[in-house]
């Protein structure tokens, strides 16, 4: 089991709906992430929050919303999605850095499975 | 970001010691060196870092190159359990509030034989 909790683990859904993929952690932990992963592809950084501010935005298209309304919550928005947005949704969480030497794992959820039809 | 060259694949044989190469060749002298492995249908998993020395810890060992260029992750005893995409990646120290920007690699996927 993984302490990083992503529902729903699946969804479909079409081109011209709006769906939000959730994420919750109860760690502590003041950073949060959201990755998208193609078939036998890696995990590819989308957006970076911390202390619930967005901090890194992998140049995203807006079709894909990121919200973080608490320490422990994050969203993912979706709207008018393209059947190429098909992908495994990951969400990782990790501690504040408060300096170089510092380590602090990310913590992965196993990830909301996306179909767009 | 520095990049990792990581082979394909690799194949061992269950209960003997596998090692998993990366090179690094563009690592500054602040990058830390990471490594993940993805089980099938599962998130990524954190297995060890290093900076500059050797480093152990239960699931695993990281040995580093004294020129830091490549670095090679061991598994001392595997099992059918540690067959998964192993990932080696440079930790970005240039830090944005504190959050940590981790770029995956395509990775090693490990297959372990009975």
């Amino acid at each position: 089991d993984t302490e990083v909790t992503q529902t729903p683990k699946h969804l479909v859904m079409g081109m011209t709906n709006k769906k939000s993929l959730k994420c919750e952690q109860h760690m502590g932990h003041r950073a949060m992430y959201w990755y998208k992963q193609k078939a036998k592809k890696p995990p590819e950084l989308m957006f970076v929050y911390s202390y619930e501010k967005l901090s890194i935005n992998e140049s995203v298209p807006s079709r894909f919303s990121p919200e973080c309304p608490n320490s422990s919550l994050l969203n993912l928005h979706l709207h008018a999605l393209q059947p190429e947005d098909s992908a495994l949704y990951l969400c990782a969480s990790s501690h504040i850095l408060r300096a170089r030497a510092y380590n602090s794992p990310l913590h992965f959820g196993n990830g909301t499975r996306l179909t767009v039809t | 970001d520095a990049k990792t060259t990581q082979p394909n694949s690799m194949e061992s044989n269950e209960e003997e010691p596998v090692h998993l190469p990366c090179n690094h060749s563009t690592i500054s002298g602040t990058d830390y060196i990471h490594w993940y492995r993805q089980l099938p249908s599962q998130g990524p998993e954190y297995v060890i870092h290093g900076l500059t020395s050797n480093v152990n810890n239960r699931m695993a060992s990281l040995a580093i190159a004294e020129d830091r260029k490549s670095s090679t992750l061991i598994l001392h005893r595997a099992t059918l359990r540690d067959a998964a995409v192993y990932y080696c990646i440079l930790r970005d120290v240039s830090i944005k509030g504190g959050a940590q920007k981790l770029v995956f690699g395509q990775g090693t996927r490990l297959t372990i034989n009975p």
